[in-house]
């Protein structure tokens, strides 16, 4: 079956400095994703979203990145702070407005003071 | 303030006892869907519901039942629990029109004995 997995399961980033989380997707027909952070004991929160026909979408110091040769997804967090701890997901959709949405298993990132 | 509410927050039930997790939303949306998190797994989603009276499965529906009687709740309901539906379980709520701007709610840790 379809599947959207995340490449590393941990990650720690010193504060201040640029963290990247990467995710690999194995339906080519997908068209739509997008990444939620979630903090702990909360639910997931929308960060960012990107469709299929962009290569990178940029918000307030996060950027996801699209690769659809290679089926890869990545969210660069910049200038990490404290408050960026938690777990991330990507996930995808055949298309924009479908309402299945698949998960990635998720990476928990932990910002060192 | 825009909520996804759940209740009850924990629950530790016995297999076979019937139980009822509640989810309201007050934003008006029309779609509405619940998820189970499990370590490994990542979200997977249980059952949705597009509008009133409308519902269908998702991808790991066995189990469960939900309903939709009204536009703003949307229960999931174990009529026999068993210890492998011990999870955390999400409630989410969208506009309908996009998914990309899932709402969560806090979350519904179930232990099953």
């Amino acid at each position: 079956g379809e599947s959207v997995g995340l490449h590393l399961p941990t990650l720690s980033v010193q504060e201040g400095d640029n963290s990247i989380i990467n995710c690999a997707y194995s339906n080519s027909a997908s068209d739509y994703f997008i990444w939620y952070k979630q903090e702990s004991g909360k639910g997931p929160q929308f960060i960012i979203d990107i469709r299929s026909n962009m290569d990178k979408r940029q918000g307030q110091r996060v950027t996801v990145l699209l690769n659809k040769t290679v089926k890869h997804l990545s969210l660069q967090i910049a200038a990490t702070q404290p408050g960026d701890s938690a777990v991330y997901f990507c996930a995808e959709t055949p298309w924009f407005g479908n309402e299945k949405l698949t998960f990635g298993t998720g990476t928990r990132l932990t910002i060192i003071p | 303030e825009a909520q996804v509410t759940q209740n009850p927050r924990y629950l530790i039930t016995v297999t076979g006892k019937k139980l009822t997790v509640t989810c309201s939303q007050n934003m008006n949306h029309e779609y509405m869907s619940w998820y189970r998190q499990d370590p490994g797994l990542g979200l997977r989603q249980i059952y949705y519901s597009m509008n009133v009276e409308v519902t269908d499965k998702g991808d790991v529906p066995e189990g469960y039942k939900v309903s939709r009687k009204e536009k703003r709740n949307f229960p999931l309901i174990l009529e026999s629990p068993s210890p492998n539906q011990t999870s955390l379980y999400f409630c989410a709520s969208s506009s309908g029109l996009t998914n990309e701007k899932l709402f969560f709610g806090s979350g519904t840790q179930l232990s099953v004995l």
